[in-house]
């Protein structure tokens, strides 16, 4: 079976700071990894995705996310935070190969990010 | 283009009381999916389609049921509704890709209160 853990209900950060959201994740072969970030009342919303390759991935928003396999983890990076980054954030795995119906995604519990001005 | 849209988009029904969600996605993916997110718990999935006319059964399918008679469009039942199952569904669609590296889009979601 597979899980991700998202160890922090909340991240507070002053704007302009770097931001990170941790995500650590447990699948019996090889993972697919993604970040979607939910604005109050509003559906999730795709940030970026690991499939292979570069361990280090770019995405939406300025957003990056690091691939550790040693570790298990992809944590969620922002150089510089701005208060409009303040959301909800979840991390979702998905194992590789298999059935149609592994294409489902599991969820993380969230991490509320919040941006001090 | 408006991507996945969900129908109605907030509903109070009675313990016992019946209803159907929609959703509808003009993207022409093959799969789609209905979540439902739960304070603390972060997403889990009912049901999901794989395609016009097929469905499967998710990690929490109990009370629900789903039909899939046109490729565009994902319905979420609910026969007898249950306090349980006060809650904010999504659902979601994506393409028939490389497998598991599709990203899924997601709707704006039904909030759902019963009573």
């Amino acid at each position: 079976a597979q899980s991700v853990a998202q160890p922090e209900d909340q991240v507070n950060v002053a704007e302009g700071n770097p931001l990170t959201v941790k995500c650590t994740y447990s699948v019996s072969g090889n993972p697919y990894l993604f970040w979607y970030v939910q604005y109050p009342n509003r559906g999730l919303q795709f940030l970026l995705k690991y499939i292979t390759g570069d361990n280090l991935v770019k995405g939406s928003y300025g957003f990056e996310a690091e691939f550790n396999k040693s570790q298990t983890s992809f944590h969620l990076k922002k150089p510089s935070a701005l208060v409009s980054d303040s959301a909800l954030y979840f991390c979702a795995v998905r194992e590789r190969g298999g059935d149609t119906g592994r294409r489902a995604l599991t969820f993380g519990s969230g991490t509320r990010l919040q941006v001090q001005p | 283009n408006a991507g996945v849209t969900q129908t109605p988009k907030f509903r109070v029904l009675k313990t016992g009381q019946s209803m159907t969600l929609l959703c509808a996605q003009d993207m022409n993916h093959e799969y789609m999916y209905w979540y439902r997110q739960d304070p603390g718990m972060g997403l889990r999935l009912i049901h999901y389609s794989v395609g016009e006319g097929t469905t499967a059964k998710g990690e929490v399918p109990d009370g629900y049921n789903v039909s899939r008679l046109k490729k565009q469009n994902f319905l979420l039942g609910l026969e007898s509704a249950a306090p349980s199952q006060t809650s904010v569904y999504f659902c979601a669609s994506s393409s028939s890709g490389l497998a598991g590296t599709e990203t899924q889009y997601f709707g704006p979601g039904t909030r759902l209160l019963v009573l």
